[in-house]
């Protein structure tokens, strides 16, 4: 079953401005992964936030996770071109189970 | 270095044919996936192997049959494709033993087309 959900679906904003993305899931979970994907492209693995966790950091990344909400968001500071891609969160179920939601398309306009 | 490599990278081929998957990682990861990614980029596991061990097998058809060699390698065969079998087809990799959540690695993504 989906578990992960992103909002918004699409967005796109100009290069410079920050760009938020949200996911909501409805089970317990160990953690919570984001992932990128470039177009005709596999996923690459962004940032990993247990349960246990508020928030996290990487570069030009910020996660938040609010287990009691069952939600986290993505924030990308300054946003570039080459930060166009769809972005996936995914939530880590027992039995080394990933469970991905739709994604949300961001593009980065010059 | 290719860290999880697949092949082909496209396959096109009639309904009712039978092909295979490759899947390869350099990385010494312990546990190998396959991920099918339908045309609204949904991302959905299919199967999971620890150690040449199957450890998830999602409600798959059985025309779909995994096969691990060895904990390298991760094969996936269909049996009589369907149009709806149409998608792209990820590996992954990780890590951990059994039990473990951690970081997938993706290889590139087999796009099939059934004609």
């Amino acid at each position: 079953s989906q578990q992960g959900e992103e909002d918004p679906q699409a967005l796109s904003i100009q290069e410079g401005e920050n760009a938020t993305m949200n996911c909501s899931y409805k089970t317990s979970i160990n953690n919570l992964q984001w992932y990128r994907q470039n177009s005709g492209r596999g996923l690459v693995h962004l940032i990993l936030i247990r349960s246990n966790e508020r928030e996290k950091h990487s570069g030009r990344l910020r996660v938040t996770l609010d287990t009691s909400k069952k939600s986290s968001s993505l924030l990308i500071t300054a946003s570039r071109a080459a930060d166009t891609a769809s972005y996936f969160c995914a939530t880590a179920q027992g039995a080394q189970k990933l469970v991905f939601g739709q994604g949300t398309r961001l593009t980065i306009n010059p | 270095d290719t860290a999880v490599s697949q092949t082909p990278k496209y396959l096109v081929t009639q309904m009712g044919n039978d092909k295979s998957i490759k899947c390869e990682q350099n990385l010494g990861h312990d546990t190998m996936y396959w991920y099918k990614q339908d045309s609204k980029k949904f991302l959905k596991i299919m199967f999971s192997y620890n150690n040449k061990e199957l450890i998830i097998n999602e409600t798959v058809p059985n025309r779909f049959s995994p096969k691990s060699p060895d904990k390298a390698h991760l094969n996936l065969h269909i049996n009589s494709l369907e149009l709806g079998d149409s998608a792209v087809y990820f590996c992954a990799s990780s890590p951990g033993g059994r039990g473990s959540t951690d970081t997938q690695y993706f290889g590139p993504g087999t796009r099939l087309t059934v004609l």
